[in-house]
C-alpha cells in the first residue's frame, strides 16, 4: 500500500530535550516536506526536500533541522523544543516539485511543556 | 507575495449544494488543488484544475477561472460525511523550484 508513515504519533516532551520525527514514504517520491497546523493558520511549510542531499527553508524553518539521506526518509530534528512548537506535524511527499497531488503522513502531535 | 485566501467557515444542510470559493495571489502560477481533511486526520486529495473550467469527479466538481484568479470547490448532494475542512492549493512552480502554498482551510459544517 502506498503511505507516507511517521512516527511517533503522539509525544509530551519537555523544553530543551532533543526529539526526532521519523518520515518514510513507499512510492519513490523525489519530493517532501515538513508541515506544522494550527488552529486558523492553516498548515505552514517548516521545511522541504527536492531529492537526497536537497533541502531547504520553508515558511517557519526556525528551531527545525532536516536531513535526507536516503529517498524515502526525511526526518525532522527539534533539537532544543520549546513550548511554542507545540504544534500537529503533517509529513507529506509528492512525485517531483511539478507534481500537484501530495499524500500526507498521519500527523504527530507534539506538546512541549 | 503569495496568498491564498478562503472563507473560514461555511453551514449547510443535508442533501444540499455548497460552494467554497479560493483566491489567490502568486507567480508562477500551475494550477489549483482542493484537499480535505476531517477532524484528527490527515489532508487527502480531492481535485486539481490546470486549465479553465469544470472538473467533475461525482458529488465534487471544482472550477478555475486564471484571469480572475479564483477557484471554487462545489459539493453537491451534501452528507454528514462531508463535514470537514477543505484547503485550496496552488502549485506554484517557477525557477527552479515548485512549491505547494495552502490556503488557511474552510470548515465545512453539513447539519441534518
Amino acid at each position: 500500500e502506498a503511505q507516507v508513515t511517521q512516527n511517533p504519533r503522539y509525544l509530551i516532551t519537555v523544553t530543551g530535550k532533543k526529539l526526532t520525527v521519523t518520515c518514510s514514504q513507499n512510492m519513490n517520491h523525489e519530493y517532501m516536506s515538513w508541515y506544522r497546523q494550527d488552529p486558523g493558520l492553516g498548515l505552514r511549510q517548516i521545511y522541504y526536500s527536492m531529492n537526497v542531499e536537497v533541502t531547504d527553508k520553508g515558511d517557519v524553518p526556525e528551531g527545525y533541522k532536516v536531513s535526507r539521506k536516503e529517498k524515502r526518509n526525511f526526518p525532522l530534528i527539534l533539537e532544543s523544543p520549546s513550548p511554542n512548537q507545540t504544534s500537529l506535524y503533517f509529513c507529506a511527499s509528492r512525485d517531483r516539485e511539478s507534481s500537484y497531488e501530495q499524500y500526507f503522513g498521519p500527523g504527530t502531535r507534539l506538546t512541549v511543556t | 507575495g503569495q496568498s491564498l485566501e478562503q472563507p473560514s467557515e461555511v453551514t449547510a444542510v443535508e442533501g444540499a449544494i455548497v460552494q467554497i470559493n479560493c483566491t489567490y495571489q502568486t507567480s508562477g502560477f500551475y494550477g489549483l488543488s482542493w484537499y480535505q481533511q476531517h477532524d484528527g486526520g490527515a489532508p487527502t486529495f480531492l481535485s486539481y484544475n490546470a486549465l479553465d473550467g469544470l472538473e467533475e469527479t461525482g458529488r465534487f466538481s471544482s472550477f478555475l477561472s486564471r484571469s480572475d484568479s479564483y477557484g471554487y470547490l462545489l459539493l453537491q448532494e451534501l452528507q454528514m460525511k462531508d463535514s470537514a475542512s477543505y484547503f485550496c492549493a496552488v502549485l506554484n512552480y517557477g525557477g527552479s523550484q515548485g512549491n505547494l502554498i495552502f490556503g488557511k482551510g474552510t470548515k465545512l459544517s453539513v447539519k441534518p
